[in-house]
């Protein structure tokens, strides 16, 4: 089964919060990732967290990480339009790869 | 800092055929692994090169192959095409194999079209 499972699509107003949830069913990853694609281009790293802290705060961005439950989530305070995209929170494999779920397709209306 | 390059970033080509694809990897990172992302798929992971040698390899067939070289950038070659290898063809570069280290960082990807 998938290693790590998102929600397909998530839609906001601009100026809202929008919260990004990820669940993993391994979670021995050192770090966890965020990775931002928009249309027809490459993965974008937005931020990461060791696995061994609870939060992370980036400027718009706040990662929670909540090791017992495996759960990520992403939060983006005042959601802009330019933040339309897909986002990914891979898992790490075995193998030094990184394995992906179909990612979360973040869409803001103006 | 110089980011991860790929070229070309088009291609079409027939079923088939062979194809390679390049990557330079970003500056001061030696690892540089391959991706195969298909339309509304996340990226599946091909292989990992390391100091010139495979590291790692995903669920892809023999006809999926690779080069490291001296400089750390790397090519993705694919035999006898077929139409399911049509996909965004993505090169992560990292500092160390492994994940526990630092993160991958991705180029923009070369987009492959078989007819």
């Amino acid at each position: 089964g998938e290693d790590v499972e998102q929600s397909l699509f998530l839609s906001v107003r601009e100026g809202d919060s929008s919260v990004i949830n990820c669940t993993y069913t391994d979670s021995s990853s050192t770090y966890l990732y965020w990775y931002k694609q928009e249309p027809g281009a490459g993965l974008q790293l937005l931020t990461y967290i060791f696995s061994n802290m609870d939060m992370k705060q980036d400027q718009r961005l706040t990662v929670l990480l909540n090791k017992k439950d495996k759960h990520l989530s992403l939060r983006i305070a005042d959601t802009q339009t330019g933040d339309s995209a897909i986002y990914f929170c891979p898992s790490g494999g075995s193998q030094g790869n990184l394995i992906f779920g179909k990612g979360t397709k973040l869409s803001v209306k103006p | 800092e110089t980011g991860v390059t790929q070229s070309p970033t088009h291609l079409i080509k027939t079923r088939g055929q062979q194809v390679t694809l390049r990557c330079s990897s970003q500056s001061g990172h030696n690892t540089v692994s391959w991706y195969q992302q298909a339309l509304g798929q996340g990226p599946q992971f091909i292989f990992q090169y390391y100091r010139e040698e495979e590291n790692g390899r995903g669920n892809f067939p023999p006809r999926f192959s690779g080069l490291q070289f001296p400089n750390y950038s790397s090519e993705l070659n694919v035999n006898a095409l077929e139409l399911d290898d049509s996909a965004l063809y993505l090169c992560a570069s990292s500092p160390d194999p492994g994940t526990d280290n630092q993160p991958q960082h991705f180029g923009d990807g070369t987009r492959l079209s078989i007819l």
